[in-house]
């Protein structure tokens, strides 16, 4: 069972923005800034998208963002495109040197 | 360009040793990263297992940490996982990855090695 927890799947159509939850505790995702997020398509290995709860790594599209309030982090996916269906996955530090809580993962589904 | 790359076994017995190693290459692995290794079972979500630093130092996920042993060697730019008494909950794809000491993100991912437990 993962440390966080995660909608099992989101849809939405092109042009559209998307919001996946990730909520942890204040031993986790509360309680640092150490919030990362990836996006992991069929047979390929995961690809950071958002680090430190709302950072985008160069090269990264700015239609992906990230936010935090209490124990719960979001991404949300604006303008919708069909490349965008795939897995994502939050981590965060957390309590006793614990360097990757993840979430269980929310399926896209573009429709 | 950083790379990295499993390599290992990848099939085991129950109650085998799994012991897959991680050649860097592009960079040394004495850079100020941690190295570490996350595995994801077939069909489900993404697991850390543990990270080693730069300087030596392991940090384990507190739920494997009495199977698992991580090593570095920086002579020839490598880390290496051990997992003990492997069952086929085991079974997995395992990642090395680089992790940013200052974010904790996961920047650099291997492609991948699967490991099956079957008797």
């Amino acid at each position: 069972q993962a440390a966080l927890t995660q909608p099992a799947s989101v849809s939405g159509s092109p042009g559209q923005s998307i919001t996946i939850s990730c909520t942890g505790t204040s031993s986790d995702v509360g309680g640092y800034k150490f919030v990362s997020w990836y996006q992991q398509h069929p047979g390929k290995a995961p690809k950071l998208l958002i680090y430190e709860v709302s950072n985008r790594p160069s090269g990264v599209s700015n239609r992906f963002s990230g936010s935090k309030s209490g124990n719960t982090a979001s991404l949300t996916i604006s303008g919708l495109q069909a490349e965008d269906e795939a897995h994502y996955y939050c981590s965060s530090y957390g309590d006793n040197n614990n360097l990757g809580v993840f979430g269980g993962g929310t399926k896209l589904t573009v429709l | 360009q950083q790379q990295l790359r499993e390599s290992g076994p990848g099939l085991l017995k129950p109650s085998e040793t799994l012991s897959l190693t991680c050649t860097v290459s592009g960079d040394s692995i004495s850079s100020r990263y941690y190295w570490g290794w996350i595995r994801q079972p077939p069909g489900k979500g993404l697991e850390w297992i543990g990270s080693v630093s730069y300087s030596g130092r392991p940090y384990y996920n507190p739920s494997r940490k009495s199977r698992v042993t991580l090593s570095v060697d920086t002579s020839k730019n490598q880390f290496s996982l051990k997992l003990n008494s492997v069952t086929a909950a085991d079974t997995a794809v395992y990642y090395c990855v680089r992790q940013i000491v200052a974010t904790l993100g996961i920047d650099y991912w291997g492609q991948g090695a699967l490991v099956t437990v079957s008797s």
